[in-house]
């Protein structure tokens, strides 16, 4: 069974910190892993995707990829009321089925 | 560029009744996903298209579920004799889906309230 966990949090920080949101992962053949961030009522959006070991970075937002330790994590920086939503890790893991495997999201709350 | 587009947004139907749920994907993409989220829980994969096949059904959660894809664009999903536990948003997605990656671009949803 391939498996995505993040812890669900809630992960408060104040305006201005790093917020800094963790996934691991079951299958060490797995091959893309992205993140999505998605407001209450909303569906998600894509907000970074990454493919090979280090970091990626845009704009205040780095993604993390550890394919060693089975880990990819999400840093925003400078984080800003509007970021508080629920952050959703997901794992491709190759194969003809296409379809991502979901963490069950970490809520961020960025306090003013 | 227009995004992934589904209709109807919101669905309030009795119980036993059918109900077919639509989506628009991205222009180009030939790949096409249906998820569902139920209240406060994650997103369960249910089927994938590439172009108008789907070569694995086994998402689906009962056989009342069936879906269709024509002319490598708009796909239904159709649920048959709708029941309570069927509630939950329906999510489309669509993706390139090329062999380096698979990033998916999800529409606005339908939301399905089984009465």
């Amino acid at each position: 069974q391939k498996e995505v966990e993040q812890n669900s949090g809630p992960l408060s920080v104040p305006e201005g910190a790093i917020a800094s949101l963790n996934c691991t992962y079951s299958d060490r053949g797995s091959q893309s892993f992205f993140w999505y961030r998605q407001y209450s009522g909303k569906s998600p959006e894509l907000i970074m995707f990454i493919y090979s070991n280090g970091d990626k970075e845009d704009g205040r937002f780095t993604a993390q990829l550890n394919k060693a330790s089975q880990y990819v994590s999400l840093l925003i920086r400078d984080s800003q009321p509007s970021d508080s939503a629920t952050y959703l890790c997901a794992v491709y893991y190759g194969g003809s089925q296409g379809n991502l495997i979901f963490g069950k999201g970490t809520k961020l709350s960025v306090k003013p | 560029g227009a995004g992934v587009s589904q209709s109807p947004s919101n669905k309030v139907t009795e119980k036993g009744k059918d109900v077919e749920l639509r989506c628009d994907p991205i222009s180009g993409h030939t790949a096409l996903y249906w998820y569902r989220q139920s209240l406060g829980q994650g997103l369960e994969f249910l089927i994938y298209f590439q172009g108008n096949s789907a070569p694995d059904k086994s998402g689906l959660p009962s056989d009342r579920f069936s879906a269709e894809r024509t002319g490598g664009s708009v796909s239904t999903l159709t649920i048959q004799r709708t029941q309570q536990e069927d509630s939950a948003v329906y999510l489309c997605a669509s993706s390139l889906f090329t062999s380096g990656g698979n990033e998916q671009y999800f529409g606005p949803g339908t939301r399905l309230t089984v009465t």
